[in-house]
């Protein structure tokens, strides 16, 4: 079965401190790629996405990835974290080429980011 | 534009019952997509709706129903509701570029 890892389950950093989650996924064909950040009591949001094109895609909050197609990872990268960065954050996949659709996403289980001030 | 709205917000329901939650698309997105989200297990993707049809569904069992009506706004049902049910339901409105979530459905099972 598709899957999605982050190999993190809870980072905790300084502020200044650089930021580097990995998401890897299992399928070979075409993807899209997504992450997406949960602040503490808010709904989930988008704050970057991949589908094609340059490998490296900046979001939201100066929050950049970089798709590797050969790792089959989507690093999610930050130079400086801030004390609001604190944060759950998701990667997910659609992986279009094996059925599924835009609005199918795989997810993985989550990266709980906290930043000491 | 307004965003991805759920009703209710939190849902107390006892083993047995039926539930039914109710998802508003942002405005000009005809596709929804509903999701599971557990401390154990994580995000799940429950089922995707387009244009009233359902056009993908995961691997859950038969009690999650949903529906799609003609004005994009979608339910979902769990019948004969189990402990494990318990989750926070989220509604995501699509486009072609991104799916955007609400805030969710708290649903506790006693």
């Amino acid at each position: 079965a598709q899957s999605v890892s982050q190999h993190n389950h809870h980072v905790i950093l300084s502020e200044a401190a650089s930021l580097e989650l990995g998401c890897n996924y299992s399928y070979g064909g075409t993807v899209n790629l997504f992450w997406y950040v949960q602040y503490p009591g808010q709904h989930l949001q988008l704050l970057l996405k991949y589908f094609s094109g340059d490998p490296l895609v900046k979001g939201i909050k100066g929050f950049e990835a970089e798709f590797i197609k050969s790792k089959f990872s989507f690093n999610l990268r930050k130079p400086s974290v801030q004390w609001s960065d604190t944060a759950e954050y998701f990667c997910a996949v659609n992986g279009i080429s094996y059925g599924g659709s835009q609005g199918n996403l795989i997810f993985g289980k989550g990266t709980k980011l906290s930043v000491k001030p | 534009k307004a965003g991805v709205t759920q009703t209710p917000r939190y849902l107390i329901k006892t083993r047995g019952q039926q539930v039914t939650l109710s998802c508003s698309p942002i405005s000009g997105h005809r596709s929804v997509s509903w999701y599971q989200q557990t401390p154990g297990q994580g995000l799940q993707f429950l089922f995707e709706y387009f244009s009233e049809t359902q056009r993908n569904k995961g691997n859950f069992p038969g009690r999650f129903s949903g529906r799609q009506f003609s004005n994009s706004r979608s339910e979902m049902n769990v019948s004969t509701l189990e402990l494990g049910d318990s989750a926070l339901y989220l509604c995501a409105s699509g486009s072609k570029s991104a799916q955007y979530f609400g805030p969710g459905t708290r649903l506790t099972v006693l």
